[in-house]
């Protein structure tokens, strides 16, 4: 199930399960977003982006859905592993090809 | 070489001493970027170097000094911190700032304690 904890909101799944993150944007005028996985301890790392001249893309295992009427954006991941446990983050893309980055969500996957 | 490398990993400093954080890519990228990260939190933007001149400093305090000395590397020179400075400090670098559909590649951080 989803929480939301002092700092970090947490959703906690099952191996195999599909897992839904998501995250609301502010600026209407963004017309790039990218999610990104970090790890504990190391540096956050590109998974998937969008344009905000579609409202879906497919990579492998996970999907990124944008909803520009909401400013609403998700992250699906199809049969969650262990080794996707981490906190995900999505990020509009600004000037200078500067990131603003969402509160992130952390990932908790069971075996 | 798909890689930001940061030095060090990890370091502890004290309020009176000035250290260096250095940053290095070899993807021939353009733009080079210090962000801020705290526990539990998404990093913040700190700098921006655009074909190695600053572009952006976020109200950064001058206590923190970026360096872009080439196209390939990024330093940011720290003295007189405060305890509140200890932090995650990421490098990241992509390949135009004025380029559309491109994404940030970041290092792994520097780990920094200031006690």
């Amino acid at each position: 199930g989803e929480s939301v904890g002092l700092h970090l909101p947490t959703l906690s799944v099952q191996e195999g399960d599909n897992s839904i993150i998501n995250c609301a944007y502010s600026n209407s005028a963004s017309d790039y977003f990218i999610w990104y996985k970090q790890e504990s301890g190391k540096g956050p790392q590109f998974i998937i982006d969008i344009r905000s001249n579609m409202d879906k893309r497919q990579g492998q295992r996970v999907t990124v859905l944008l909803n520009k009427t909401v400013k609403h954006l998700s992250l699906q991941i199809a049969a969650t592993q262990p080794g996707d446990s981490a906190v995900y983050f999505c990020a509009e893309k600004n000037r200078y090809s500067t990131l603003t980055f969402g509160k992130g969500t952390m990932l908790l996957v069971s075996p | 070489d798909t890689e930001v490398t940061q030095t060090p990993k990890h370091l502890v400093m004290g309020m009176t001493n000035k250290k260096s954080l250095k940053c290095e890519q070899h993807m021939g990228h353009r733009a080079m970027y210090w962000y801020k990260q705290k526990a539990k939190k998404p990093p913040e933007l700190m700098f921006v170097y655009s074909y190695e001149k600053l572009s952006i400093n976020e109200s950064v305090p001058s206590r923190f000094s970026p360096e872009c000395p080439n196209s390939s590397l990024l330093n940011l020179h720290l003295h007189a911190l405060q305890p509140e400075d200890s932090a995650l400090y990421l490098c990241a670098s992509s390949p135009q700032p004025d380029r559309a559909n491109t994404e940030a590649f970041f290092g792994q951080g520097t780990r920094l304690t200031v006690v």
